[in-house]
């Protein structure tokens, strides 16, 4: 797993909450995403960071925030949940640029 | 290997048999790609990588495919076996943004292999 916890595993919140999620990785890599996996859509990239402080935006962004204060935890927040966020988020590192990327167990969100 | 609608591509092969699988991408500018596989209930796992100055690939069992003047990906899988089903995704990476170094990976929608004993 390449030293990559994703928590909470899984959670059901209400439409409108703000809700985190973390990933945490020991291993001081770089690049860090955040990727979302609906049926019929694949994985579909929400945001990503190149560095401390250091983060862009994917192809599914609206309605998400990322922050990443230290190298080894990207937050992503939804401000006020929606139930077309109800999805399983998976995290990712790079151990470079141009690699392959390694995936946390993801984190099945459901909001009612 | 583009799924439509809601509905993924699948493929049904014979445990044995050989298995290829396909996939489109869109940036021409693409440098890198990359094969996963996943389980129900996992995250993707790593198979293979091709860089784009590379037309072949070969790992255990597995082979990369690349054809840049149509831009199409493919995997083969030699003598499939029952632990071989899972979604497969190919993926590409997009190369420098405007701005720096900052590596995009763009996900197909992958295709589902089942493999029948």
């Amino acid at each position: 797993d390449a030293g990559i916890t994703q928590s909470p595993r899984h959670k059901v919140t209400e439409t409108g909450t703000p809700v985190t999620l973390r990933c945490h990785q020991t291993e001081n890599h770089r690049y860090m995403y955040w990727y979302r996996q609906d049926p019929g859509h694949g994985l579909r990239l929400i945001h990503y960071s190149y560095g401390v402080k250091d983060t862009d935006k994917g192809e599914v962004s609206d309605g998400y925030s990322v922050s990443r204060s230290k190298t080894e935890d990207f937050l992503l927040t939804l401000e006020s949940a929606t139930s077309s966020q109800t999805s399983v988020y998976f995290c990712a590192i790079r151990i470079r640029g141009v690699s392959e990327a390694f995936f946390g167990q993801g984190t099945r969100l459901t909001v009612v | 290997g583009e799924s439509v609608g809601l509905h993924l591509p699948t493929l049904s092969v014979q445990e044995g048999d050989n298995s290829i699988i396909n996939c489109a991408y869109s940036n021409s500018a693409s440098d890198y790609f990359i094969w996963y596989k996943q389980e129900s209930g996992k995250g993707p796992q790593f198979i293979i990588d091709i860089r784009s100055n590379m037309d072949k690939r070969q790992g255990q069992r597995v082979t990369v495919l690349l054809n840049k003047t149509v831009k199409h990906l493919s995997l083969q899988i030699a003598a499939t076996q029952p632990g071989d089903s899972a979604v497969y995704f190919c993926a590409e990476n997009g190369g420098f943004s405007s701005g720096g170094s900052n590596y995009k990976l763009t996900f197909g929608k992958g295709t589902l292999l089942t493999v029948n004993p």
